[in-house]
């Protein structure tokens, strides 16, 4: 079946890096996308990786390793706005997103 | 970037009436709608997947006559929970894509529809 995993919760500090993974299990493969998504509002596009390798868009930057079916997301210079849940998801051979569960992330002072 | 909306963005309804959700693109054409349901604490789950002029494709265990869609311009996608009851509360949200042949193009977010059935 089609699986998406990533962690349920992280905590970091404001200022500091952290790296949110996510490994997936999908039928055929046309890339992964990661989402923020706050409390009580839709999800906002960060990036999408199709390709092998790390994809860097200031502060946020996503890797892919396809022969893996992994991913992270890492987000640099923490701030207390980066407070939010993020959802990996895979895109499959029929184009259709599936979601990974989120993980939520507390950004401490 | 391009911009989705929805419409309502809460709405209270009583147990028994019907809600229509619109979902519409403004500033591009969007072959391809999707309607997604969020319960508290959970990942979007999707509903269907409809296409301009063409009858929605649910996912399993949803109930296409519960819940209609329709799709009947590029720019305009309706969602409608018939005989609504408070178990149907849930934050409901749309996304739209263009269709870019070869390509694969990112899925733009309507702000959601929070439905509360009492």
């Amino acid at each position: 079946g089609q699986n998406i995993d990533q962690p349920t919760e992280m905590t970091a500090t404001e200022g500091a890096i952290v790296q949110i993974n996510c490994t997936y299990q999908t039928s055929g493969f046309n890339g992964l996308f990661w989402y923020q998504q706050h409390a009580g509002e839709a999800p906002t596009f960060l990036s999408y990786n199709v390709l092998d390798g790390l994809e860097e868009k200031g502060r946020f930057s996503s890797f892919l390793s396809r022969s893996k079916g992994y991913s992270y997301l890492l987000l640099k210079e923490l701030q207390m706005k980066d407070s939010a849940s993020y959802l990996c998801a895979a895109m499959d051979s029929n184009y259709q997103l599936i979601w990974g569960a989120g993980t939520k992330l507390i950004i401490k002072p | 970037g391009a911009v989705v909306s929805q419409h309502p963005s809460r709405v209270i309804c009583k147990s028994g009436t019907s809600v229509k959700i619109e979902c519409r693109s403004l500033d591009f054409q969007a072959t391809t709608m999707f309607w997604y349901r969020q319960f508290p604490k959970q990942s979007l789950m999707l509903m269907a997947t409809s296409n301009e002029g063409s009858k929605a494709t649910y996912e399993q265990g949803v109930e296409k006559d519960k819940f209609l869609i329709n799709h009947a311009s590029l720019t305009l996608s309706t969602l409608t929970v018939t005989s609504a009851h408070p178990e149907d509360s849930s934050f409901y949200i749309c996304s739209a894509k263009t269709q870019t042949s070869g390509e694969v193009d990112e899925q733009y977010f309507g702000p959601g529809t929070r439905l509360t059935v009492t």
